[in-house]
């Protein structure tokens, strides 16, 4: 079974400061890792693939595999940060399919 | 290019009627998919479509028929509504592109419907 895991519900961070967001995940064969973020009344997007390698936004996520972690990371966080992020598991097999965490509401205190 | 798009936007319903939500998408993706956002439980996959006159059963199917008549189109039936099926349903399509078997949803604005 695939499932995603953000522990988290509600973080809050004074803006500067560094902020970490959560994300464990258990799948039986090599995963492909995303995290997506839903501003304010808008879609949700993607922010960033494990695969890429990327840093979008100055957002980070490492894959620990032996962990089963994709922990999203940014050293300094701005008040444009306040957002929905969810954690995402795309799993080999049929339909490509998504799984998604429970998602973590972050707010930057200015 | 609007990408992929979802009407209505809102919709009220009462207990035991009938609607369809519409999913477009200009991106020739062969992929579709509707999910159900719900506080504190994430995206649940109700049910997706591989192509054209495919579907398959997701997570949460219970309630919801779909069809995929055209491979732009991913229509979402609710039969009879319930107070349970009160939520924000988003549609989300991908593709797969050469030399990368997974690649990134794109998702729909959302429909925020409510079953009274």
């Amino acid at each position: 079974a695939q499932r995603v895991t953000q522990p988290e519900k509600l973080l809050s961070v004074f803006k500067g400061a560094p902020v970490e967001l959560k994300c464990n995940y258990s799948y039986s064969g090599s995963p492909e890792l995303f995290w997506y973020v839903q501003y304010s009344r808008q879609r949700l997007q993607l922010l960033l693939r494990h695969i890429s390698r990327e840093s979008i936004k100055g957002f980070t996520a490492d894959l620990n595999k032996g962990e089963t972690s994709f922990h999203l990371k940014k050293p300094f966080a701005q008040e444009e940060d306040s957002a929905m992020y969810y954690c995402a598991l795309s799993a080999t097999g049929t339909g490509n399919q998504f799984y998604f965490g429970t998602g973590t509401s972050l707010t930057v205190i200015p | 290019n609007a990408g992929v798009t979802q009407t209505p936007k809102f919709r009220v319903l009462k207990t035991g009627q009938s609607m369809t939500l519409l999913c477009a998408q200009d991106m020739n993706h062969e992929y579709m998919y509707w999910y159900r956002q719900d506080p504190g439980m994430g995206l649940r996959l109700i049910h997706y479509s591989v192509g054209e006159g495919t579907t398959a059963k997701g997570e949460v199917p219970d309630g919801y028929n779909v069809s995929r008549l055209k491979k732009q189109n991913f229509l979402l039936g609710l039969e009879s509504a319930a107070p349970s099926q009160t939520s924000v349903y988003f549609c989300a399509s991908t593709t797969l592109s050469s030399g990368t078997l997974y690649n990134e949803q794109f998702f729909g604005p959302g429909t925020r419907l409510t079953v009274l």
